[in-house]
Parts: structure tokens; sequence; C-alpha cells
């Protein structure tokens, strides 16, 4: 897996906001995708791992969907807080192959 | 979760010095951990994969000579930048993989180098 995508590249939300952000990759030889959070000066931390087409995994306010076949995942904040300013990366895994991580989607949470 | 800590956290350095960065994985044991370099705006680019007790993996285009990789024990991988340039100026992040079947990795907080 190669090319990967992220959109957008940056957001603004207003506190209270509902937002989502996507993660596009080559659907063939997928085998697992990865979303991580990364708030400033800390270390990324995972949110989810997803595998199945079709899967939806949630955390609190925070939830993702993944399609295998077009080769997508949706990543959902309901409700935004200033605490969830990060940037949220994904990374698919093919079969036999290493992480390649999106570029990020930079999402600030105006209070 | 796992814990990874780099250090140094920060390092400025006179062009032509070598600089090394330690990662150690503090609360579980690592056989794998990986390097990653990341340019401003840019995604993290996998440098190379070290494996405890053996040679390390380097990616397309990256210097073995340059970026001396060694994981001599299961909690510690140190990556040296040899004589180092600004253009070596970045930000470095090591990972160290858990034992799920997915690859899950748990990261250190990253080293932010600057070559004068």
């Amino acid at each position: 897996i190669l090319n990967v995508e992220q959109s957008p590249q940056s957001l603004h939300v207003q506190e209270g906001d509902s937002t989502n952000f996507t993660c596009s990759f080559p659907s063939s030889n997928f085998y697992a995708l990865h979303w991580y959070r990364w708030e400033t000066a800390k270390s990324p931390e995972a949110l989810f791992v997803m595998t199945l087409n079709g899967d939806e995994k949630k955390k609190g306010r925070i939830s993702a969907t993944l399609n295998t076949k077009e080769g997508y995942s949706y990543l959902y904040i309901k409700g935004s807080q200033p605490e969830d300013s990060a940037t949220y990366l994904c990374a698919p895994l093919g079969y036999g192959q290493n992480f390649v991580f999106g570029p990020g989607t930079r999402l600030s949470v105006l209070p | 979760g796992a814990v990874v800590s780099q250090h140094p956290s920060w390092v400025i350095c006179k062009s032509g010095t070598s600089v090394k960065i330690e990662c150690r994985s503090l609360d579980f044991q690592a056989t794998t951990m990986f390097w990653y370099r990341q340019f401003p705006k840019q995604s993290l680019m996998l440098m190379a994969t070290s494996n405890e007790g053996s040679k390390a993996t380097y990616e397309q285009g990256v210097e073995k000579d340059k970026f001396l990789i060694n994981h001599a024990s299961l909690t510690l991988s140190t990556l040296t930048v040899t004589s180092a340039h600004p253009e070596d100026s970045s930000f470095y992040i090591c990972s160290a993989r858990g034992g799920d079947q997915y690859n899950e990795q748990f990261f250190g907080p990253g080293t932010r180098l600057t070559v004068l």
C-alpha cells in the first residue's frame, strides 16, 4: 500500500460541532487499518484497528467506519471538544507490509 | 497501553557531528522497532525496521551508513545520524511493535533534530 490520502488536510470547528474526515487507500492487498491521534508534544495514540469491510468501531464520541472494497475509512467526532484538537493519522497495512501513514488531518476545535 | 520513551526530545548539533537517539520500550519487550522521519507538513515516513539481534531493514532511499541502527536488547533501539548535515534536520520518531497480529505500534514522543 503506497498511496494513502487524507482529507481535509486541516479543519477548524466550533466546540460542540460534529465533524468527520476521510482516509483513502488502495483497496488491493488490504489487511488492516489503524487510526492514530497525535496531540502536539505527545506520542501518537492508537484509536482503532479495523480489519473487516463494514467494520464500525466506537470510542466515546469518536467512531470510525471502514470500506475495504472502495478503499476508504471515515472518522467521526460527535460534539467536538477542545481536547479533541490533534492530528488524526490513518495507517493502512497490506499483507506482509509495514504501515504507510497518511499525511493526517489536523483538527482544531475552537472554544 | 504500552509506553515507549525516546531520548533526547530535541537536539541541536553542528554540521559534521554524529547524534544518537534512543528508543526504549518501558513496560514490554519489543523484538521489532521502527524508525520514522517526518518533514514539515508531511506524513511519517518509515526509514527502517529494527530487529533485535539482527541487522536493520532499511527502506528504499535511506542510507544505512548515514543512519545507523542498533537494536541490542529487547527494550532498546538506537538511531545514530552520522556526520549530520542541515538537510538531516527533521523530526525522528520511533515505535515499538506490540504482540498483536495487526502490527499495532506504540510510539515514542519523537526527537527534533536541528543541524546547524
